[in-house]
């Protein structure tokens, strides 16, 4: 499975934008990249999936390199309620059937007010 | 819809014992996967299910787990006997289909210690 790569731990100070990195060098052309985060003591939440092309939401915006080969989550501004750990997670599924969402450490953001 | 429902949310139970963990899914869900989570490896999948049908097992770390779906409402899993090493956060989370844009929803998690 393609794997990513992403800092341990950010910073960011409140109602600033926040730009999280992920790696992930050995994508497939049939890799989604899957955005989710964890807030303390809360299962994971979804935040955004995009192929190639950038994408936007309510929650954020993703950042797709144009090798693929890496991508940014983008906070615009930063809440002390995004503070939480976020995973970039590659989801090509496998047969035509959902795949192994495998989870790395991910990026603990700390938001300070 | 509530979401993915998990109980009991906090579980402590003594070494051998039996413990059974349970889910309800999203109404429509047609999967449902099981992870657990610690601090040493972090969100692992231990098993998911299609249609009330288990598609991979390969992460259920050794026989005395099992997971069962008897219907498209209902899982549990089972962990017989308990060692300390199975104290984890356990999450049930449940998707509409079975391609990679789908987006899985996570329940509260269960919080298991075993002493």
């Amino acid at each position: 499975d393609a794997k990513t790569t992403q800092p341990n731990s950010m910073e960011s100070n409140e109602e600033e934008p926040v730009h999280l990195p992920c790696n992930h060098s050995t994508i497939s052309g049939t890799d989604y990249i899957h955005w989710y985060r964890q807030l303390p003591s809360q299962g994971p939440e979804y935040v955004i999936h995009g192929l190639t092309s950038n994408v936007n939401n309510r929650m954020a915006s993703l950042a797709i390199a144009e090798d693929r080969k890496s991508s940014t989550l983008i906070l615009h501004r930063a809440t002390l309620r995004d503070a939480a750990v976020y995973y970039c997670i590659l989801d090509g599924g496998y047969g035509g059937s959902q795949g192994n969402l495998i989870f790395g450490k991910g990026t603990k953001l700390s938001v300070k007010p | 819809d509530a979401g993915v429902i998990q109980s009991p949310r906090h579980e402590v139970t003594e070494m051998g014992q039996e413990v059974t963990l349970r889910c309800k899914p999203i109404s429509g869900h047609d999967y449902l996967f099981w992870y657990r989570q610690t601090m040493m490896r972090g969100l692992e999948l231990l098993i998911y299910f299609n249609n009330n049908v288990p598609i991979d097992d390969s992460g259920m770390p050794e026989d005395r787990f099992s997971a069962k779906m008897p219907n498209a409402s209902f899982s549990t899993l089972k962990i017989q006997p308990s060692e300390p090493r199975d104290s984890a956060v356990y999450f049930c989370a449940s998707s509409l289909a079975g391609d990679s844009t789908d987006t899985q929803y996570f329940g509260p998690g269960t919080r298991l210690t075993v002493l």
